[in-house]
């Protein structure tokens, strides 16, 4: 069975630019959660969708936004970037809510 | 701030000795997990343990849910260079709509 796949791998954007980025999860895995993980913060968990809907949110300001489709693929969007954007964003699938969750390889975002 | 205390903030060790690491918070916690990531990936999963008192194996690596149930330790035996890397624990954390939060992690290095 595939693993958690994001794309692209590496982006670079300036300061007030905005990103999407992609998550395909585990096929059949109906729950995607997104997290930022910097040097100095740690992983920090930013939302989760299940069955298309929001279940949870991190203490992100409103410039990061998601959203998942029916099958089951999320994407996040940053707007209007900041330098500490710069991070790595990893994306984890899991059956549902509560279950294990499992990390694709993540996006290296650098903002100049 | 950081809910998940985790310690040795980081490991030099020699090839061939035994790692232990350990995770302790105020808050109890349902599941304990355990992940391990190289650089320029997301954290794998390691061992998932789901009840108090519970010992698991996975190879060289066992990792135990404390009775308390805020607490967690992880060891690797005959460490090997692949082991290098940073392993978090998390777990899904009731106060906070179960989303899943980290320990800073542990940066392991092996002198071969």
């Amino acid at each position: 069975k595939a693993g958690v796949t994001q794309t692209p791998r590496y982006l670079i954007k300036t300061r007030g630019q905005q990103v999407t980025l992609s998550c395909s999860p585990i096929s059949g895995h109906r729950s995607v959660s997104w997290y930022q993980q910097t040097p100095g913060q740690g992983l920090q968990f930013l939302f989760e969708y299940f069955s298309e809907t929001q279940r949870n949110k991190g203490n992100f300001p409103g410039r990061f936004s998601g959203r998942q489709f029916s099958n089951s693929r999320s994407e996040m969007n940053v707007s209007t970037l900041e330098l500490g954007d710069s991070a790595l964003y990893l994306c984890a699938s899991s059956w549902g809510q509560k279950e294990t969750q499992y990390f694709g390889p993540g996006t290296r975002l650098l903002v100049l | 701030g950081q809910q998940l205390n985790q310690s040795p903030q980081s490991m030099f060790i020699q090839e061939g000795e035994d790692v232990s690491m350990n995770c302790t918070s105020s808050s109890i916690f349902n599941t304990w997990l355990w992940y391990k990531q190289d650089p320029g990936e997301g954290p794998v999963l390691l061992i998932a343990l789901y009840k108090a008192g519970e010992l698991t194996s996975n190879g060289r690596l066992t990792a135990q849910f404390g009775i308390t149930r805020k607490d967690s330790f992880l060891n690797i035996s005959a460490s090997i260079p692949s082991d290098v890397g940073i392993y978090f624990c998390a777990g899904p954390l009731m106060e906070y709509g179960n989303k899943l939060v980290f320990g800073a992690g542990t940066i392991l290095r092996v002198k071969s």
